[in-house]
């Protein structure tokens, strides 16, 4: 599975959007993007997915660009309660070999400040 | 629907005794992982089950460290004998169809003394 690069820490106002970025050149044509996040003492949470077109859904947005080496995680009106790590995921689809099992980095801490 | 379900939330031992870690997976998921979390390392996968069968156990950190999923509903990681460098939150996960993203539990916070 490739690798992703992740700011370490990122702040945020509440009610404002909170993009949170996330590198993957060297992922490949059958590799999807998913984020997760994990709030304090709580296990992780899936966000969104996506393969190569944009996704929204009601929690967040997900573009990635054209060549699929970078995406961007939008919370469009953060609040408190969105403090947490996130983390940018790739892989393979279940299927082909594979059982989903995800690989976590050590992701961005967004602190969304009053 | 109820989530991953684990239990204990929270286990402290002394070092030297077995523990035993239970897991729920959502009704209907044929797919089931432990991870395992630490500051040092962060969130490790320990192993992951497909339709109650062990796939791969390659981050299970050494023969002190057993999971079993004997049917559908239900799972554990067993630890015997615990270590104080086991210490850490485990978590389990279940996954339903190929197109659907891993659920977690909330963690069993353990500590060996």
């Amino acid at each position: 599975d490739a690798k992703t690069t992740q700011p370490t820490s990122m702040d945020c106002a509440e009610g404002r959007a909170a993009n949170l970025p996330c590198n993957h050149s060297t992922i490949s044509g059958n590799e999807y993007v998913y984020w997760y996040r994990q709030i304090h003492s709580q296990g992780p949470q899936y966000i969104i997915h996506g393969l190569k077109n944009n996704e929204t859904n009601e929690m967040a947005s997900l573009i990635i660009t054209e060549d699929r080496k970078s995406s961007t995680l939008i919370l469009p009106h953060a609040t408190l309660r969105d403090t947490a790590v996130y983390y940018c995921i790739v892989r393979v689809a279940h299927g082909s070999g594979n059982t989903g099992k995800l690989i976590f980095g050590q992701g961005t801490t967004l602190q969304v400040k009053p | 629907d109820a989530g991953v379900i684990q239990s204990p939330r929270h286990e402290v031992t002394e070092m030297g005794q077995e523990v035993t870690l239970r897991c729920k997976p959502i009704s209907g998921h044929n797919s089931l992982f432990w991870y395992r979390q630490t500051m040092m390392r962060g969130l490790e996968l320990l192993i992951y089950f497909n339709n109650n069968v062990p796939i791969d156990d390659s981050g299970m950190p050494e023969d002190r460290f057993s999971a079993k999923m004997p049917n559908a509903s239900f799972s554990t990681l067993k630890i015997q004998p615990s270590e104080p460098r086991d210490s850490a939150v485990y978590f389990c996960a279940s996954k339903g169809r190929v197109d659907q993203p891993q659920h977690f539990g909330d963690g069993t916070r353990l500590s060996i003394l």
